[in-house]
């Protein structure tokens, strides 16, 4: 099966950087997604990883260590619309592929 | 427009019922999923499809059922719903590989 852990809530001020965190258990890896949810809307993709390192898109970034099973999401220069969930989710072998999210972290920016 | 349909949007019944939630995309993607949202428990798969003649059960298929009627329209249906059944629904789509799902607008179902 596949096992993944994030921090439920986290708060930052505008302007900052915040680092999310996500580790996983899983038979079998395949890739890791960060998407972002704002409250009541749909899922959007952020980034993915399925080799170690960073990937950088703008503000987002995104790491990946697969012998750890860690991941992280780092959003820098903070604005107000990045309040929202993050959700990490995990690409494994078992079932062809389908993705297992984890519960997603709620992000609050304050002014 | 929209790329991935869902309707309808919000839906109110009571127990017991028949409800069907439906899906269209014009992405032309061959794989399409169906999940719930409950507060604090993230997003959970009740079925897949990667391809018209293709259905998988998810993490939580019982008492929903799916059927995929064209490669652009994935129905899920739930028999006989039942409170535990009120949640968001969302339908995703994918392409081959290991490309990002991308999600309609969902609908949020509540059972009485």
């Amino acid at each position: 099966g596949q096992n993944i852990d994030q921090p439920t809530e986290m708060t930052a001020t505008e302007g900052a950087i915040v680092q999310i965190n996500c580790t996983y258990q899983t038979s079998g890896f395949n890739g890791l997604f960060w998407y972002q949810q704002h409250a009541g809307e749909a899922p959007t993709f952020l980034s993915y990883n399925v080799l170690d390192g960073l990937e950088e898109k703008g503000r987002f970034s995104s790491f990946l260590s697969r012998s750890k099973g860690y991941s992280y999401l780092l959003l820098k220069e903070l604005q107000m619309k990045d309040s929202a969930s993050y959700l990490c989710a995990v690409r494994g072998y078992m079932g062809r592929r389908a993705l297992t999210f984890g519960s997603g972290t709620r992000l609050q920016v304050q002014p | 427009d929209a790329d991935v349909t869902q309707t309808p949007r919000n839906r109110i019944t009571k127990t017991g019922k028949r409800i069907m939630l439906e899906c269209s995309q014009t992405k032309g993607h061959d794989r399409m999923y169906w999940y719930r949202q409950d507060p604090g428990l993230g997003l959970r798969l009740i079925y897949y499809s990667f391809d018209v003649k293709d259905i998988n059960k998810g993490e939580i298929s019982d008492g929903y059922s799916v059927s995929r009627q064209a490669q652009a329209k994935f129905s899920l249906s739930l028999e006989s719903a039942i409170p535990n059944q009120t949640a968001l629904y969302f339908c995703a789509t994918s392409d081959l590989g290991n490309q990002p799902q991308h999600f309609g607008d969902g609908t949020r179902l509540s059972i009485l």
